[in-house]
């Protein structure tokens, strides 16, 4: 009954390394999000992709990058990971983004969480 | 501006008894969805309800429950009968043109 998928729930990576967080959906949905979730912070919106290779800025895109080869896998790459990006992240799809057919709401993934150090 | 705001950072519960969260909401926008999110520690989060603009009648999904001040701007989650599952984050949702989450009530539920 899985699914939105997250390859790891756990990560420990250092300073300056590149690291890819893998989400890969099997709902058929046209979009997909990339959130970051801190205490106190709530949900913060990385990135989000309505098509298979369009990806737009979300509220808080500095240090972040992704990729949408296949409708089905959408992947945050983090260029030159820092302390301040320890977070858990979280892959949520939806079928459609516009607000009329959004009645669906999100699924989530398990969620990843990433320690710098 | 479009916010979502929960203003109870922390809420606890009797088992079986029944607690009320809070959200309110503000857009200009006439058609839009108010959703609330359950996040269990160390778990997915999963949608618990979903609310549309344009209707009067508040949703129902078993022991949950919402109460719709549109006017008011208000959107408030009521879980009856509650169990120690029902242990979480609970997050308010507001999709308007763009999806604003609340930052989320920790509900306690005491045996």
């Amino acid at each position: 009954d899985v699914k939105v998928t997250q390859s790891s729930r756990y990560l420990v990576k250092r300073t300056g390394e590149k690291v890819f967080l893998e989400c890969v959906q099997d709902m058929d949905h046209e979009n997909m999000f990339w959130y970051r979730q801190d205490p106190g912070l709530g949900l913060r919106l990385i990135y989000f992709s309505y098509d298979v290779k369009m990806k737009e800025k979300g509220d808080i895109p500095e240090g972040y990058s992704v990729s949408r080869e296949k409708k089905e896998r959408f992947s945050l790459i983090l260029e030159s990971a820092s302390t301040n990006q320890t977070s858990m992240y979280l892959c949520a799809s939806s079928f459609s983004f516009r607000r009329r057919d959004r009645g669906g709401g999100y699924t989530f993934g398990s969620g990843t969480r990433l320690t710098v150090v | 501006a479009q916010t979502v705001t929960q203003s109870q950072p922390e809420m606890s519960v009797q088992e079986a008894e029944t607690v009320t969260l809070s959200c309110t909401y503000d857009t200009s926008e006439s058609d839009y969805y108010l959703f609330w999110y359950k996040q269990p520690p160390s778990r997915q989060m999963i949608l618990v309800i979903r609310q549309e603009a344009y209707k009067q009648q508040n949703a129902t999904e078993n022991r949950f429950s919402v109460n719709f001040q549109k006017a008011a701007k208000s959107f408030s989650l009521k879980i009856s009968d509650s169990q120690l599952g029902d242990a979480a984050m609970y997050f308010c949702e507001g999709s308007y043109d763009k999806v604003i989450f609340g930052p989320g009530t920790s509900l306690s539920v005491i045996p």
